[in-house]
Order: structure tokens, then sequence, then C-alpha cells
């Protein structure tokens, strides 16, 4: 069962412009939030985190909003870039057990 | 920042052989460490659970006789794929827990074809 659902596999952004990526959860247990960025044959990257206590975080070019009442994060990149090109995986966990993850959206930036 | 340092980055190996994944934490001491699958076009899947000095906590589904988990120190953690066979062709990945606050640090995975 898929606790950790992002729906859109790929999205392609003009470079410069804002990337948008969401990500849908069914546990209400979960408590953290994390993104994660992943080229070919390397493991994942952090890029991002946010705690159920908060509804913002935002780090440089990336933030993160949670909406708790829909169950709903979303990753915003801004400006996009062409080398912020590959798989972003959404993943969520509760009392710091294993990470849950999305199926991931692979974002590609053209210039 | 704390890595996790996975071995090796990709193997080859016959069917029925066994295939040893080593997953090191430099610089930091890892207690828990999760084993996770990617199958292509998927989401990761953890596999399983390892504290360091007791046995792994195995997903449902996952044979534990077949996918060995050890986690003998708490800087290696190794996974032991066990009579290996094509379907068990997969990008293997280890991650690291490393604070309290749920610091999550990954390997950079293994892909594992069977043939």
């Amino acid at each position: 069962d898929q606790q950790v659902k992002q729906n859109s596999p790929s999205l392609s952004v003009q470079e410069g412009r804002i990337s948008i990526l969401n990500c849908d959860y069914t546990n209400s247990m979960f408590d953290y939030f994390l993104w994660y960025k992943k080229y070919p044959a390397e493991g994942p990257t952090f890029l991002i985190s946010i705690s159920s206590i908060k509804d913002k975080n935002e780090d440089g070019r990336f933030t993160v909003f949670l909406n708790k009442s829909a169950k709903h994060l979303s990753l915003h990149i801004v400006p996009s870039q062409p080398g912020d090109s590959a798989v972003y995986f959404c993943a969520a966990s509760h009392s710091g057990y294993a990470l849950n993850f999305g199926k991931g959206t692979s974002l590609l930036v053209t210039p | 920042g704390a890595v996790v340092s996975q071995h090796p980055s990709w193997v080859i190996c016959k069917s029925g052989t066994s295939v040893k994944i080593e997953c090191r934490s430099l610089d930091f001491q890892a207690t828990t460490m999760f084993w996770y699958r990617q199958f292509p076009k998927k989401s990761l899947m953890l596999m399983a659970t390892s504290n360091e000095g007791s046995k792994a906590t195995y997903e449902q589904g996952v044979e534990k006789d077949k996918f060995l988990i050890n986690h003998a120190s708490l800087t290696l953690s190794t996974l032991t794929v066990t009579s290996a066979h094509p379907e068990d062709s997969s990008f293997y990945i280890c991650s690291a827990r490393t604070e309290p606050n749920y610091g999550y640090t990954f390997g950079s995975g293994t892909r594992l074809t069977v043939v």
C-alpha cells in the first residue's frame, strides 16, 4: 500500500521559471517529511525537510509547503536551473522510523 | 557532513551465487541502518531495518533467509543476497539515521545484475 504518492511521473519547466512538485500522503501519523533528489545509479541526496509542526520551510531556491489537513506537500524550486534536472522523491516518516517514499517525479529543466 | 560509503557500486554475478553489499558510516556511528531496494520506475521500497548488535527487522514479503543483514558494529552494516536469481537484479541502497531528529544519509547504491 503506497502511503506516499507522487502522481506526476514527470514535469518539464523552462529555465528561470518555478518548478512545483507535489506529494500526497495517507498516513496521518507521519510527522516528518523530506525531499530527495536522485540521479540514475546514485543514492538519493537530501534537499529539504519539514516537520509536521510547520507549514513552510525555505532553503535558498527550495521551499517546501505542508498542508496537513489536505495531507499534501509540495516542493517549489525557483528559479529553476538545468542542473535541477533529476528525479525528485518525496518521503515521510513517523517517530523516526524508516522513510516511506513516493515513486518520484522526473523534472526536466530546459534552457 | 555525515557520509555513508556503500560498496560495490555495481556487481554482476551468476545465478546461484551470493553477493555481499557493505555500507559504512564515516565519521559517525549509525545505530540504525535501513536497506532499500528500487525497481525500475518504482519508489524505494524498505526491505529491512537493522540495529547494531541485534537481529534485523524485515518488512513483510522480504525473505530473511535470502537477504541476510548483519550490523555487527556501529559503522558497518552488510546485506548479503544469497543464492541470487535474475529476479533479484535491482538497485539496493542503504541509509543511516544520523541524528535523533531524523537526519538520514544514503549510500550511493549498488546495482546488482544476476545473469
